[in-house]
């Protein structure tokens, strides 16, 4: 079955570092890959969302490009904000299936 | 824009108890979702909904009953609440777009059981 892992269970980070959470995905044909965000006390919201190979997602500073070869959707930020502390969720949701699967979670930690 | 509504905020019950939790959406959306989320843990699936009178068993269905009535609701029934399943549960909609769709989430109800 689709299945998604992402590597890292916690992050901690210092404002303006540099950040990358790594997502890895198995899937048959070419899933939609998605990163939603979590703030603490509310539900996830979506953040972007990428359909094929190479094509590169973005919001609010943050980016990943789906890459088919590596089967990889990584979430990087050039620099982060302590308001960025939250849990971060990689998904993948595949045509004809209304269901997304979604990863274990990342929760990120910005020291002022 | 729409809104998710969950209801309650904060739920809590005795072992073996009935319990049941609401979800109403306003953004006309035709799939509706539950999921269960423990502490520290991710998302799991325990039913989902694409039209009115529909469900489908998510991973997550044993002890839980659901009911889509209207378009706009969603109910989640808890059979005979046990400690173990302490965690909050989320609702969640989206377009009828198959697996491409982003979903969008209400706030949770907390689930306490004594």
């Amino acid at each position: 079955g689709d299945s998604v892992t992402q590597t890292e269970g916690q992050v901690a980070l210092s404002e303006e570092d540099f950040l990358t959470i790594h997502c890895n995905y198995s899937a048959s044909g070419y899933p939609a890959l998605f990163w939603y965000v979590q703030y603490p006390g509310e539900g996830p919201q979506f953040l972007f969302r990428a359909s094929r190979d190479k094509e590169k997602g973005s919001s609010r500073g943050f980016e990943a490009t789906y890459n088919k070869e590596t089967t990889s959707f990584h979430l990087q930020k050039a620099s982060v904000q302590e308001s960025d502390s939250a849990v971060y969720y990689c998904a993948l949701g595949t045509g004809g299936n209304e269901k997304i699967t979604f990863g274990a979670g990342t929760k990120l930690t910005i020291k002022p | 824009g729409g809104i998710i509504t969950q209801t309650p905020k904060f739920l809590i019950g005795q072992e073996g108890q009935k319990l049941t939790l609401k979800c109403q959406q306003n953004f006309n959306h035709d799939t509706m979702y539950w999921y269960r989320q423990d502490s520290g843990k991710g998302l799991r699936l325990i039913y989902y909904s694409i039209t009115e009178n529909d469900l489908q068993k998510g991973d997550l269905s044993e002890g839980y009953d659901a009911s889509r009535e209207k378009k706009s609701s969603f109910s989640l029934t808890v059979t005979s609440a046990q400690k173990n399943e302490m965690a909050v549960f989320l609702c969640a909609s989206s377009p009828n777009w198959g697996g491409y769709a982003e979903q969008f989430f209400g706030p949770g109800t907390r689930l306490t059981v004594l």
